[in-house]
């Protein structure tokens, strides 16, 4: 079993769609989440930074970790084709320089 | 890309050649990595560097060879280059304020032929 599981994709929605991406992981020692946005032919960047169980909002953007269910989502909301990549998360325990990384889901948002 | 600097960009390799990928830092960060990502498979750890003069392997080491006499370079060497290296490779900062965060440069494709 992977230590991060992540559904490959392909995700597609049309514009204004709530989208929810996901990853699960095995780990219970994994306490700090990330999500990272990656266009295509593009490095990845940090788009949110969770730490723990709970809910994270950033504009458009809700990320939300259950320790419990080991499982941390992603929400978009009022998706826009712009927002069309491919979402990588990633997890860390205390060494929080050791990132794990899931696959990555690829959205894509059509107008 | 955070202060991240990768080349080149793209290149094309024979079987057997060898070349080095370039990453340089202007943020005086000490921790530094190198990821391959292939297609569908995620980012691999290649190897990483917790300060100049020292690097230690990732997951995914054979085949590669990293140095780093000074803070600001961390190359990446490929000795003979084989088609499954054919890949994207990224090289990476950590930031530890905030709880610890990583920086992605720009990447370089690779592809052995």
């Amino acid at each position: 079993q992977k230590e991060v599981e992540q559904d490959p994709g392909p995700l597609s929605v049309p514009e204004g769609a709530i989208v929810s991406l996901n990853c699960t992981y095995s780990n219970s020692a994994f306490q700090y989440f990330m999500w990272y946005r990656q266009y295509s032919r593009k490095g990845p960047e940090l788009l949110m930074y969770t730490y723990s169980s709970g809910n994270k909002e950033d504009g458009r953007f809700t990320a939300q970790v259950d320790k419990s269910s080991k499982y941390i989502s992603l929400f978009i909301r009022d998706s826009q084709p712009s927002d069309s990549a491919t979402y990588l998360c990633a997890m860390s325990g205390t060494n929080t320089d050791k990132l794990i990384f899931g696959t990555g889901t690829r959205l894509q948002v059509f107008p | 890309n955070a202060g991240v600097t990768q080349t080149p960009k793209f290149r094309i390799l024979k079987i057997g050649q060898s070349m080095t990928l370039q990453c340089t830092q202007d943020m005086n960060h000490n921790y530094m990595y190198w990821y391959r990502q292939d297609p569908g498979m995620g980012l691999k750890l290649i190897y990483y560097s917790v300060g100049a003069g020292i690097t230690d392997k990732g997951e995914v080491p054979n085949g590669y060879n990293v140095s780093r006499s000074t803070t600001e370079d961390f190359p990446l060497r490929l000795e003979l280059a084989a088609p499954s290296q054919t890949s994207v490779y990224f090289c990476a900062l950590y930031a530890a304020s905030g709880g610890g965060k990583q920086f992605f440069g720009p990447g370089t494709r690779l592809t052995v032929l």
